[in-house]
């Protein structure tokens, strides 16, 4: 089936690196997005990837492995401005997005 | 940054009425979307256009209606409110006819809607 598996909740700490990981099942695979999220706020693009392999921009990044079905988007310098859902999407083969949960980051001091 | 505006922000409304949620977007993109988000959960998608006179359904489409009679404009509309309706309704659009890195999602600030 199609399916999007993403911690539910991270806690870090400002300054440090946090990894967000996601998994997902299915055929048809076309690309995988990651989304930031906060609180009452509508998402914004993050990261797209299609190859394997990581993608950095500025202090996020995005790692995609096609064969096991596994992405994660990394963080660096924590902010306390990055304290927000990151949601995990994957594009599949008409173009259509399956989300998941999304990940609440929390940053302390 | 992105030009797509969702109104109303908030709405409270009783059970049994009809309302429209009313979405525009002044980039020129072809694809809309609707999507419905409770706490902690995934977005679904409710409904979709390619363009002018173009609408899909998405997963949980079978309460509501869309329209797509100008590039801009995409409303939704559910015909008789419900309590289970209550959740947060979002917006947005991207270029062309597939998805790629040149053509993320935009999303409005989106609708909350209760229904009591």
């Amino acid at each position: 089936g199609q399916n999007i598996d993403q911690p539910t909740e991270m806690t870090a700490t400002e300054g440090a690196i946090v990894q967000i990981n996601c998994t997902y099942q299915t055929s048809g695979f076309n690309g995988l997005f990651w989304y930031q999220q906060h609180a009452g706020e509508a998402p914004t693009f993050l990261s797209y990837n299609v190859l394997d392999g990581l993608e950095e921009k500025g202090r996020f990044s995005s790692f995609l492995s096609r064969s096991k079905g596994y992405s994660y988007l990394l963080l660096k310098e924590l902010q306390m401005k990055d304290s927000a859902s990151y949601l995990c999407a994957e594009e599949d083969s008409n173009y259509q997005l399956i989300w998941g949960a999304g990940t609440k980051l929390i940053i302390k001091p | 940054e992105a030009d797509i505006y969702q109104t109303p922000r908030y709405l409270v409304i009783g059970t049994g009425k009809k309302i429209t949620l009313e979405c525009s977007q002044t980039m020129g993109h072809d694809k809309m979307y609707w999507y419905q988000q409770d706490p902690g959960m995934e977005l679904h998608l409710i409904h979709y256009s390619y363009g002018v006179n173009s609408t899909e359904k998405g997963d949980l489409s079978s309460e509501s209606t869309v329209s797509r009679i100008r590039t801009e404009h995409f409303p939704l509309t559910l015909e008789s409110a419900r309590p289970s309706h209550t959740s947060q309704y979002l917006c947005a659009s991207s270029e062309g006819q597939g998805s790629s890195y040149n053509s993320p999602l935009h999303f409005g600030n989106g609708t909350r809607l209760t229904v009591t």
